[in-house]
Order: structure tokens, then sequence, then C-alpha cells
């Protein structure tokens, strides 16, 4: 099956600092998704993103499909950004996760 | 829309004991997943329905899960005879197509003492 390498797996910033987060798969997907997992377990939706730029506040999302990657931004990291963040892509007929990166904002 | 539902939040049960959880989908949408997280990794795909077929399982659902979703609205996801590797977080998710955004619910927590 498709592979989701996230990178890097750990991050810690001090508040008002930017950060990439990267995440690469092994093969060509119908769909990119990038979530946010909040301290009770849910998953937040921050991007739907198969393929071009798109930006929300402060974060934003690239998606390169052709050469299979996908960069989350975040600019003027806050404390509530602390979380694991998740891409999932679209292979076949189910989403697949990658292991997540956990950000660390710290005041 | 108040998004996708599950039901209950947290389970504990004992092992040996069968559980239930319950999702409901974002109203219209076809597609309904079902997803395992344990501590410190990804979410992993159990099995998804389109409407009420269930169209795909996972090598992780054994024998002892089984997935309804009768008249292709809510979806039941049962476990017989809990075994402590079944602890973990469930999560729930929809969408309203093939390649259209996934939304999860807030998850079942289940604890097997």
């Amino acid at each position: 099956g498709i592979q989701v390498e996230q990178s890097p797996p750990d991050l810690i910033l001090q508040e008002g600092a930017n950060s990439t987060l990267r995440c690469n798969f092994s093969d060509s997907v119908n769909n990119l998704q990038w979530f946010h997992q909040n301290p009770w377990g849910q998953l937040i939706n921050l991007f739907y993103i198969p393929s071009g730029t798109k930006q929300n506040g402060r974060l934003s999302a690239t998606t390169v499909a052709t050469e299979r990657y996908s960069l989350l931004y975040i600019s003027s990291s806050q404390t509530t950004d602390s979380g694991v963040y998740f891409c999932a892509v679209l292979s076949g007929s189910r989403l697949t996760f990658g292991e997540g990166t956990q950000l660390t904002v710290n005041p | 829309d108040t998004g996708v539902s599950q039901d209950p939040r947290h389970k504990i049960t004992k092992r040996g004991q069968n559980v239930t959880f319950r999702c409901d989908p974002i109203s219209e949408h076809n597609r309904l997943y079902w997803y395992r997280q344990t501590l410190g990794q990804g979410p992993e795909f159990l099995t998804y329905f389109q409407n009420e077929a269930q169209l795909e399982k996972s090598r992780l659902l054994s024998d002892r899960f089984s997935a309804e979703r009768p008249k292709g609205s809510f979806s039941t996801l049962e476990i017989q005879r809990t075994e402590q590797g079944d602890s973990a977080m469930y999560l729930c998710a929809s969408s309203l197509g093939y390649t259209t955004e996934a939304f999860f619910g807030q998850g079942t927590r289940l604890t097997v003492v």
C-alpha cells in the first residue's frame, strides 16, 4: 500500500516563530488532507488540498502532486497551535495517515 | 448539521465483554469510514461503507469485529470478546463522495481492563 511519511516527528518552537511541516507520499493520490488533532483526540480539518496552494489565516498548505509531497506552513505560531498534525492521502478507497508531527509551542 | 457524532465518548469494559459503538455521519454523506488509533500512532483504516454496502475491510478487522450501516444512515461497530489489545481510540468519518473531504467525529476511547 501507499506509504506516507511526515517530518519532523517532533518540533518545539517559541511563540511567534514560523514552521514548515512536510508530508511525502509514495504513489499518486486522489486527495490529500491536513488535520490537527486536539487534546481530546478529535481530528480537526485544516486543508483539503490534492494540489496547489491554499491559505487560511496564519496557516497555508502547498501540495505538489507530481513530486509527491505536501507542506504545511504555520506562521507566527501560538501556544494554541500545539498538538499533533497529520497528513492523510486518499489512495484507492481509503485515507492513509502519516505518523504525525507533534508540535509544541512554548510561551 | 452538527457534524459527525460518535457515542459513547468513553467506554471502559472488562476483557471478554462485547462492546458496540455508534456513529452518525453528516447527513447526505454516503461514505462512512471507521479508523482505529493507538497512542502515538496515526489513525489506521478499518472499514468503509458506501451507503449501506460495506465495500472494504482491513486485515486489522479480525473476526471479532463487525460493522453495519443499516439503511445507509448511522453505523455501528461491535467488538466481541474484547482483549486488552483492543484498547484504542475508534474514529468514524464521513464524506459526500469518493474524493471529497472527509470529516471525523470526536471518537470513542475504549479501555479494556
